[in-house]
């Protein structure tokens, strides 16, 4: 999607292990999100920031951490990677709900 | 507490059949709602949404969505479905947390269409 990018696309990792993706935007939207996606379940909030270093979580925050340091980017963090974390991950961007939301094209993540 | 709720997990519609996908919300008096579609392997595409006004709302690929109120309700229309529609449609709702603003979608509801 235009003006919002994530990083990397798909990604394998051993179980135990630290994982970071990356959501990247050029829109300096002031909120951004991370969810997950399951089957049967949806999209799920993890971690939301509506700020720089102004973070909240969301529904299934445990064993996630965020980042965001800069309005651009937004951060998140698998300390220790664990196979119930394998899902498709999305970020969005919205500089206000009712001026819309832009979702990026989504992370495939596999913990083996 | 779920926000968004989907009641059908599954819906099939033979194709040029009309079709309703049920969404019911639970925050505000004034929700701000949404319909998203997601085809395999896509991320999410916005098909209309509501914040306020005429509580019959057009959206693209010529969906619909009718906000009532009394029955908590965002229900996604169309008349005659094409096979290009088969996905899975996700509502959605903002929820403001201390006015910091979050998306809740429902869980889903997949739609499969025969010939």
């Amino acid at each position: 999607d235009a003006g919002i990018t994530q990083s990397p696309r798909h990604k394998v990792t051993e179980t135990g292990t630290p994982v970071t993706l990356r959501c990247h935007q050029t829109e300096n939207h002031r909120y951004m999100y991370w969810y997950r996606q399951d089957p049967g379940h949806g999209l799920r909030l993890i971690h939301y920031s509506y700020g720089v270093k102004d973070t909240d979580k969301g529904e299934v925050s445990d064993g996630y951490s965020v980042s965001r340091s800069k309005t651009e980017d937004f951060l998140l963090t698998l300390e220790s990677a664990t196979s119930s974390q394998t899902s498709v991950y999305f970020c969005a961007i919205s500089e206000r709900g009712n001026y819309g939301y832009t979702f990026g094209s989504g992370t495939r993540l596999t913990v083996v | 507490a779920q926000s968004v709720t989907q009641p059908d997990i599954h819906i099939t519609v033979s194709e040029g059949a009309s079709l309703e996908l049920r969404c019911n919300y639970s925050y505000g008096a004034t929700p701000y709602l949404f319909w998203y579609v997601q085809s395999p392997g896509q991320g999410l595409q916005l098909l209309l949404k509501y914040f306020s006004g005429d509580t019959l709302v057009q959206g693209i690929k010529g969906f619909e969505a009718e906000f009532k109120r009394s029955q908590s309700s965002f229900n996604l229309r169309k008349p005659s479905v094409h096979w290009s529609d088969a996905a899975e449609y996700f509502c959605a709702e903002i929820i403001s947390n201390f006015g910091n603003e979050k998306l809740t979608f429902g869980t889903g509801t997949r739609l499969t269409i025969i010939p």
